[in-house]
């Protein structure tokens, strides 16, 4: 079983709704990343957690420590959201202790 | 400021040469990470370096080499070449190792070297 699951592995979905990407991991944390990756290779990074909740524009990331959970939401989604993101995980309770992890990616595609 | 740059973009190798892929960092990031990226295995993590030391390394064989410079710019090695070497490698800069938050934390990546091993 890999550290890192994601769901769904992908997703097709329709202008305009909302969207929920989960990620579980099952191993002791000090940070989880959301990457967003557009075909071509380049990555971006979306957010960096260790705790509680952030928002940038209409995407919204959420962490629950204690179930080892973490959900990446996207409101009034758009094509331009079309992407692989990714969830990768830091080990480790003291900061930069180990390389990330990274799950599988759910590939989105948002049609018009 | 100026991105994460990689160099070469693409590069195309027979099995049992060598290759050097080149990162240089957004600048007054000191920390880099290198990554391996296939279809079957996704990404994968390789090394990071801090400070011209290497602070952790993924599980590959030694094979696998790279080293920080002093201004923060990394390389990365592979010798020996394989056809399972080929693949996107990925850098990314960010400023702290040991980060705080997601201001120091926050991982910038670059374009990536596609290598191709013949």
């Amino acid at each position: 079983k890999n550290e890192v699951e994601q769901s769904p592995q992908n997703l097709t979905a329709q202008e305009g709704e909302f969207i929920t990407i989960n990620c579980s991991y099952s191993v002791g944390i000090s940070a989880l990343h959301w990457l967003q990756q557009h075909p071509g290779g380049g990555i971006v990074s979306l957010f960096m957690l260790s705790s509680g909740k952030k928002k940038h524009g209409r995407l919204i990331a959420t962490i629950n420590i204690q179930e080892k959970h973490s959900s990446l939401h996207i409101t009034a989604s758009h094509p331009r959201d079309s992407a692989v993101y990714i969830c990768a995980v830091r080990r480790g309770g003291g900061g930069g202790a180990d390389g990330l992890t990274f799950g599988k990616g759910t590939h989105l595609i948002i049609q018009p | 400021k100026a991105g994460v740059t990689q160099t070469p973009r693409y590069l195309i190798k027979t099995r049992g040469q060598q290759v050097t892929l080149s990162c240089s960092p957004i600048s007054g990031h000191r920390s880099v990470s290198w990554y391996q990226q296939t279809p079957g295995q996704g990404l994968q993590f390789l090394f990071e370096y801090f400070s011209e030391t290497q602070r952790n390394k993924g599980n590959f064989p030694g094979r696998f080499s790279g080293r920080q410079f002093s201004n923060s710019r990394s390389e990365m090695n592979v010798s020996t070449l394989e056809l399972g070497d080929s693949a996107l490698y990925l850098c990314a800069s960010s400023l702290a190792f040991f980060p705080r938050d997601s201001y120091t934390g926050e991982l910038f990546f670059g374009e990536g070297s596609r290598l191709t091993v013949l």
